[in-house]
């Protein structure tokens, strides 16, 4: 499968942990987006990564969440200290040029 | 304020019957607007883009800027056109998309 991939696809955590999820992208893609998805919205963006340049993060990215894409291929986001406000699905993706974007399968983080 | 709105949640439709999935937008500028579909199971994928003006699964959807809606048609509802809908917008240099909240597509046989 040459689609974006994400991992883990689901995580259970206790409140106050911290979790770190993966995504890799489509490999020719220099584009790498992240979103969040609540139960009954649709999703939202958080943070844009062109190659391993960090270039937007939305207000939804609070201090707690932090994104990382070393060497402009796979990407992490890492929650720390996590809330039962953060339960949600976490979707990765990519781009090659262009609005026109690939969507991973998706993290669901549920936290406890 | 950018913003994407779907007013339905639940769309019920026979199986046959026209579809027409609602979206009216927000935006300061010339977004491109998108059609994306989620089925059962399965990742969130794009059906269609404005500037494409193609028909994809049988699906149309037209830019209207004067009510600044671009609804999803289909004159011929199929059961496996059962998913979920998102209407969607990009129009910074991001390309970030912002999305509407999702219709869900139901066809009764």
């Amino acid at each position: 499968d040459t689609g974006v991939s994400q991992d883990p696809r689901h995580k259970i955590t206790k409140r106050g942990q911290n979790v770190t999820f993966r995504c890799d992208p489509i490999s020719e893609h220099n584009r790498l987006y992240w979103y969040r998805q609540t139960l009954g919205q649709g999703p939202e963006f958080l943070t844009y990564f062109q190659n391993e340049a960090q270039l937007e993060k939305s207000r939804l990215l609070s201090d707690r969440f932090s994104a990382e894409r070393p060497k402009g291929s796979f990407s992490t986001l890492e929650i720390q200290r996590t809330e039962q406000g953060d339960s949600a699905m976490y979707l990765c993706a990519s781009s090659p040029r262009g609005p026109e974007q690939y969507f991973g399968p998706g993290t669901r983080l549920t936290v406890t | 304020a950018q913003r994407v709105t779907q007013p339905e949640k639940l769309l019920s439709v026979f199986k046959g019957a026209p579809v027409e999935l609602k979206c009216n937008y927000s935006y300061s500028g010339s977004p491109e607007l998108f059609w994306y579909v989620q089925y059962s199971r399965q990742r969130l994928q794009l059906l269609l883009r404005h500037i494409s003006r193609e028909s994809i699964k049988g699906f149309t959807a037209d830019l209207n800027k004067g009510e600044t809606s671009f609804h999803l048609k289909k004159p011929f509802a199929q059961e496996e056109d059962s998913a979920m809908y998102y209407c969607a917008l990009s129009g910074s240099r991001d390309d970030k998309i912002i999305f509407g909240k999702g219709t869900r597509l139901h066809i009764l046989p």
